[in-house]
């Protein structure tokens, strides 16, 4: 099955600055990821989408880059705010449906 | 806001009880998914609905029954349960459980377990 997971546990940027949050997944067949938001207390908060078939996509302050050679996810987040401060998790799709497997998460904190 | 609605928000259970847990949407869609999420942990897959049918069981003890009455409505149904199962339980939607196109999972905020 697919496997995905986060490089950093943690990561500490400063008000203002950009946060880059990586992933690396195992399964090559793996053809949809999603970027999600977690803030304490509350679901997982969908941020961005890409399909195998792109290598970028950008939304508002956010980017995700795919790079299938070598199986690695990013999310950019522009100007990072305080309130970018949660866990953010990637998560791959299985067996070409939408069921999403989750990595590990990463926790972003964003310091005045 | 969220677009999906899951009650309680919290549930405190002793083992021998029988409790249910409910989801709703209105968004159309038509895949509904149950997540369970241990304290700084990623949610994990327990079962998926596609047209209100059971499409996935993620080996899932018994002890969990999930149940689909329609396509807005998505409930489970706790008996026997243990303290190693007390979690966060997500409930989820997307337009449908499989295709090409872009269909993110939408969660609700959970109900947050507590089994004595």
């Amino acid at each position: 099955g697919e496997s995905v997971g986060l490089h950093l546990p943690t990561l500490s940027v400063q008000e203002g600055d950009n946060s880059i949050i990586n992933c690396a997944y195992s399964n090559s067949a793996s053809d949809y990821f999603i970027w999600y938001k977690q803030e304490s207390g509350k679901g997982p908060q969908f941020i961005i989408d890409i399909r195998s078939n792109m290598d970028k996509r950008q939304g508002q302050r956010v980017t995700v880059l795919l790079n299938k050679t070598v199986k690695h996810l990013s999310l950019q987040i522009a100007a990072t705010q305080p309130g970018d401060s949660a866990v953010y998790f990637c998560a791959g799709t299985v067996n070409s449906g939408y069921a999403l497997n989750f990595g590990k998460g990463t926790s972003l904190l964003v310091t005045p | 806001d969220t677009e999906v609605t899951q009650t309680p928000k919290h549930l405190v259970m002793g083992m021998t009880n029988k409790k249910s847990l409910k989801c709703e949407q209105h968004m159309g869609h038509r895949a509904m998914y149950w997540y369970k999420q241990k304290a700084k942990k990623p949610p994990e897959l327990m079962f998926v609905y596609s047209y209100e049918k059971l499409s996935i069981n993620e080996s899932v003890p018994s002890r969990f029954s999930p149940e689909c009455p329609n396509s807005s409505l998505l409930n489970l149904h706790l008996h026997a349960l243990q303290p190693e199962d007390s979690a966060l339980y997500l409930c989820a939607s997307s337009q449908f459980y499989r295709g090409s196109g872009n269909s993110p999972l939408h969660f609700g905020n959970g109900t947050r377990l507590t089994v004595t």
